[in-house]
C-alpha cells in the first residue's frame, strides 16, 4: 500500500493563480481531510469528507473548495491564491473520523508571492 | 467546540533524561485524546490515543500518557529520552461522535547529546 499520497511536494504561486492539490489514498478509508499547517498555529482543518459525493466545511474553508467524486481521490482548490494561502498543505485518511487513527500524506508546501 | 492547549512550544532536554510534555482541553462533552509526532519534513504519524478505559496509555516508542478528566489534561511522558525523539508532538481531540479533530500548536521536543 502506497498510503496516502500527495502531489506537489512543492509549489510556488502568484497571487491570483489558480491550482489543485492532489490527494490519494489505497486503504479505503471512508473519511478523507485536508489541513494547513502554520508556524505557531498547529494544524487547523480545511475541508473534510466523510465519503464520496459528501463535502464539508472545517475551521478555515474560505479560499478553497473540495469535491469527493471517488472515495480513493480527494483535491484542494484554490481558485484565487493569496498570499495569506502560504503554508504546508496535509491530507489525511481514516476509516471514520471520531475515534480512528487519521493517516497523513507527506504535505504539498505552498508559497505564493 | 473544542480546544486544545499545549503550553510548552519547546522543550530541550538531555539524551537518556526523561521528559512531560503538556496538554489540556477544554470540551463540554465526552472526547476522544491524540498524541501524534511529526519528524521533520514528514507528516504526522499517531504515537497514542484514549478513547475509553484505563486512563493510562501506552504508545510507540516506549512514549506513555494519563487522561485526567478532572484536570482536563493528557500529558505525554517518556521516562528517557533517544536523539531520535527530536520531533514536534501535537496533542489533539475529537468529540465522541464526531468525524473532526482539533490540534494544539505543537511542542518541539528537540533531545541534546
Amino acid at each position: 500500500n502506497a498510503g496516502v499520497t500527495q502531489t506537489p511536494k512543492f509549489q510556488v504561486l502568484k497571487t491570483g493563480q489558480s491550482m489543485t492539490l492532489q490527494c490519494a489514498q489505497d486503504m479505503n478509508h471512508e473519511y478523507m481531510s485536508w489541513y494547513r499547517q502554520d508556524p505557531g498555529m498547529g494544524l487547523r482543518l480545511i475541508h473534510y469528507s466523510v465519503g464520496a459525493g459528501i463535502t464539508d466545511q472545517g475551521e478555515v474553508p474560505n479560499g478553497y473548495n473540495v469535491s469527493r467524486s471517488t472515495t480513493e481521490d480527494f483535491p484542494l482548490r484554490l481558485l484565487s491564491a493569496a498570499p495569506s494561502q502560504t503554508s504546508v498543505y496535509f491530507c489525511a485518511s481514516s476509516y471514520g473520523g471520531g475515534s480512528y487513527e487519521q493517516y497523513f500524506g507527506p504535505g504539498t508546501r505552498l508559497t505564493v508571492t | 467546540a473544542q480546544s486544545v492547549t499545549q503550553l510548552d512550544s519547546q522543550v530541550p532536554v538531555f539524551e537518556e533524561a526523561p521528559v512531560e510534555l503538556r496538554c489540556n482541553y477544554s470540551s463540554s462533552v465526552s472526547v476522544y485524546l491524540f498524541w501524534y509526532v511529526q519528524y521533520p519534513n514528514q507528516g504526522l504519524q499517531l504515537l497514542l490515543k484514549y478513547l475509553s478505559g484505563s486512563t493510562l496509555v501506552k504508545g510507540i516508542n516506549g512514549f506513555e500518557a494519563e487522561f485526567n478528566k478532572s484536570q482536563t489534561s493528557f500529558h505525554l511522558r517518556k521516562p528517557s529520552v533517544h536523539i531520535s525523539d527530536t520531533a514536534e508532538y501535537f496533542c489533539a481531540v475529537s468529540e465522541t461522535g464526531a468525524n473532526n479533530l482539533f490540534f494544539g500548536t505543537g511542542t518541539r521536543l528537540t533531545v541534546i547529546p
